[in-house]
This record gives structure tokens, C-alpha cells and sequence, in this order.
């Protein structure tokens, strides 16, 4: 069954805690992004990868981090600078031949 | 210039009508424009997107329509079922930098039965 595999579907942060969250993906895709998302908004990019090894700021990318060290992996860190963390969390990889986005089913983020 | 303006927010249709739903870009570096379908608690969805060499894109029950001078396009869902209910998120994308998508605020489909 190939796609994106997020987890876990729901998180709880405490306050001054760091959690991650985790994207794989088996489509053998170079490229893989990080959205937030927002009641009534629409997607905002956090961070991007092209490829292993190399990662970009997106437009919110203050209070997050990434690593991308396989090719499959793409994991998020929420940290504790991130103030307003609570949001569903999308990871995506895109097909470079169809310039297709392809989705996880995401990760609901919740401060206790 | 990078922001796509997505209306309306919201959207209530009678079962069999007419889906409508407008965006509009002003980067005119974008070349790719896909539609993207969400179901509650899922991740978007590709259901149909365009480039921008041609003025119309038809996929079974759903329509792209491209205007290139004006910086703009729609997708029309015709025959609008109950289960197309979700939200519709127009996007831009170039095939440079990073290629970013931009996506639009969204909006929430409902047909009524």
C-alpha cells in the first residue's frame, strides 16, 4: 500500500515540551513538504526538502525544524518556541514527472 | 504576488446543481494550477488541475476554466452530489524554486440531498 504515512494522528504538547512528528513515505519521491493548517485557512508551507541531506524555510517556519537524512523520512519538531502550535499538521511528497501533491492523512496537534 | 484569493468561503448547493468555485493569482511565473479535494480529517486530495496553455480542463462531472489575461480560474462541479461535500482548495505552482504550491483559503462544499 504506497503513500504517506503520518503519525501519530493525535499529539498533546506541554507546555516548554519539543514533539515530533512523523512523515514516510514509500513513492520513492525526492521532494517532500510540511503545511499547516488552520480552521477556515488554507495550507502554509513550514519547511521543504528537494532532496536527502537539504532542507528550506517555508513561510512558518519559525518554532519548527526538520532533518531529512533518508530519502523516505521527512520528520517535523514542534518546539517549545512555537507559541500557537494547536493545528493540523500535513506532510506531502510530490511526483516530479506529474508535478502531483501527494498527502498524508496529517497529525492534529493539541497543547494541554 | 505570491497569493492565491480563493471565494467563496463557503458554499451550499442542491443535490444535481452547479458547484462554483473561483480563484484568482497575480504571479504570472505560476505554471501549474491544481484543485485539491478534503475530506474531514483526512489530507487534501489531487482532483484536477490545469496548465496554463489551454482554457479548459473536463474531467468527468468537474471543469477547469482558465483565464490567463484576467488571472484567474474556476472549477465547476456539475450534477453536485451529497458526497462531494468537503473542501475545495485551489492552488498555483511554478517549476522553479523549491517548487512551492501557494494554496487558497479554501471552501467548504455542501450539497444538500
Amino acid at each position: 500500500d504506497g503513500g504517506i504515512t503520518q503519525s501519530p494522528k493525535y499529539l498533546f504538547r506541554k507546555e516548554g515540551q519539543n514533539v515530533t512528528l512523523s512523515c514516510e513515505q514509500n513513492l520513492n519521491h525526492d521532494a517532500m513538504y510540511w503545511y499547516r493548517q488552520d480552521p477556515g485557512q488554507g495550507l502554509r508551507l513550514i519547511y521543504y526538502s528537494q532532496i536527502v541531506n537539504d532542507f528550506q524555510k517555508g513561510d512558518i517556519a519559525e518554532g519548527y525544524s526538520v532533518s531529512r537524512e533518508k530519502k523516505e523520512s521527512f520528520p517535523l519538531t514542534v518546539t517549545s518556541a512555537q507559541k500557537n502550535p494547536t493545528a493540523f499538521y500535513l506532510c506531502a511528497s510530490r511526483d516530479r514527472m506529474t508535478e502531483k501533491l501527494f498527502f498524508g492523512s496529517g497529525t492534529q496537534l493539541s497543547v494541554l | 504576488q505570491q497569493q492565491v484569493k480563493q471565494s467563496p468561503q463557503s458554499l451550499i448547493v442542491q443535490k444535481g446543481g452547479i458547484s462554483i468555485i473561483n480563484c484568482a493569482y497575480e504571479n504570472t511565473a505560476f505554471d501549474y494550477f491544481p484543485w485539491y479535494q478534503q475530506f474531514p480529517g483526512k489530507g487534501p486530495a489531487l482532483l484536477i488541475a490545469i496548465r496554463p496553455d489551454v482554457s479548459e480542463k473536463k474531467e468527468g462531472r468537474f471543469t477547469i476554466s482558465f483565464n490567463k489575461s484576467a488571472k484567474q480560474f474556476s472549477l465547476h462541479i456539475m450534477d453536485s452530489q451529497p458526497g462531494d461535500s468537503a473542501t475545495y482548495f485551489c492552488a498555483a505552482s511554478r517549476n522553479t524554486g523549491g517548487f512551492k504550491t501557494i494554496f487558497g483559503a479554501g471552501t467548504r462544499l455542501f450539497v444538500k440531498a
